[in-house]
């Protein structure tokens, strides 16, 4: 099964810049969408394909995908932002979604 | 504005089966695909599998033999049963939708959440 790589946490102080980034085998080759997910909410699509955004998303979250690597950048973090981020991708030889194990975002 | 209301029993003893159902509200089950994903305590998002309107099934290779996963068109409601339920299928359960169009489109609508606990 294919395997998606998150730090478990980033820690960033308010009106900075937030990178998140998802390893996996030539993910450049994928489209990656990211989740934000609060405690006792539904997790929220913040980026699709890589890089668009869904309406109603500020466009303070952006994202890109190369090489090995996809990036979720939140700029001018907010208190608000303070979440966990998850990356996703289809597995083609496996036919279903695979997710990365999240990243907690703290805003300091 | 399309919205999903998902129900099911919450407490479980291990070796039952987990059901669980969710409900479209606001749009039809043509052009999409309706997915289970979970969340153990304290662990990542799991994609359990889904559905689209023609009854086609996509399943997690790790849970497919427990797992299936049905749609009432009649209803606008699909369903997840997993059976033979241990501990580790504790946690936090969520419906959710993608276009059958391709996988260039995340899951832009979820359900609340249902939270299941397995008992020994």
């Amino acid at each position: 099964s294919y395997v998606l790589t998150q730090p478990p946490s980033v820690s960033v102080a308010p009106g900075q810049t937030a990178m998140i980034t998802c390893g996996g085998d030539n993910i450049g080759s994928k489209s990656v969408h990211w989740y934000q997910l609060k405690p006792g909410q539904a997790p929220v699509l913040v980026v699709y394909d890589d890089s668009d955004r869904p309406s109603g998303i500020p466009e303070r979250f952006s994202g890109s995908n190369s090489g090995n690597t996809a990036t979720l950048t939140i700029s001018r973090v907010e208190a608000g932002d303070e979440a966990d981020y998850f990356c996703q991708v289809w597995d083609t030889h496996s036919n279903h979604w695979v997710f990365g194990g999240g990243t907690k975002l703290t805003v300091l | 504005q399309v919205q999903l209301q998902q129900w099911g029993a919450g407490l479980l003893k291990a070796s039952e089966t987990l059901s669980l159902t969710c409900a479209v509200y606001g749009g039809s089950f043509s052009g999409y695909y309706w997915s289970w994903i979970r969340q153990p305590p304290g662990k990542g998002l799991e994609s359990i599998g889904d559905i689209n309107h023609r009854g086609s099934t996509n399943y997690n290779p790790s849970l497919e033999s427990r797992v299936t996963i049905s749609l009432d068109m009649s209803k606008n409601q699909f369903s997840l049963n997993l059976s033979s339920v241990t501990a580790a299928d504790t946690g936090v359960y969520y419906c959710a939708r993608y276009p059958d169009s391709g996988y260039y489109y995340g899951m832009d609508v979820w359900g609340q959440g249902t939270t299941v606990a397995v008992s020994s």
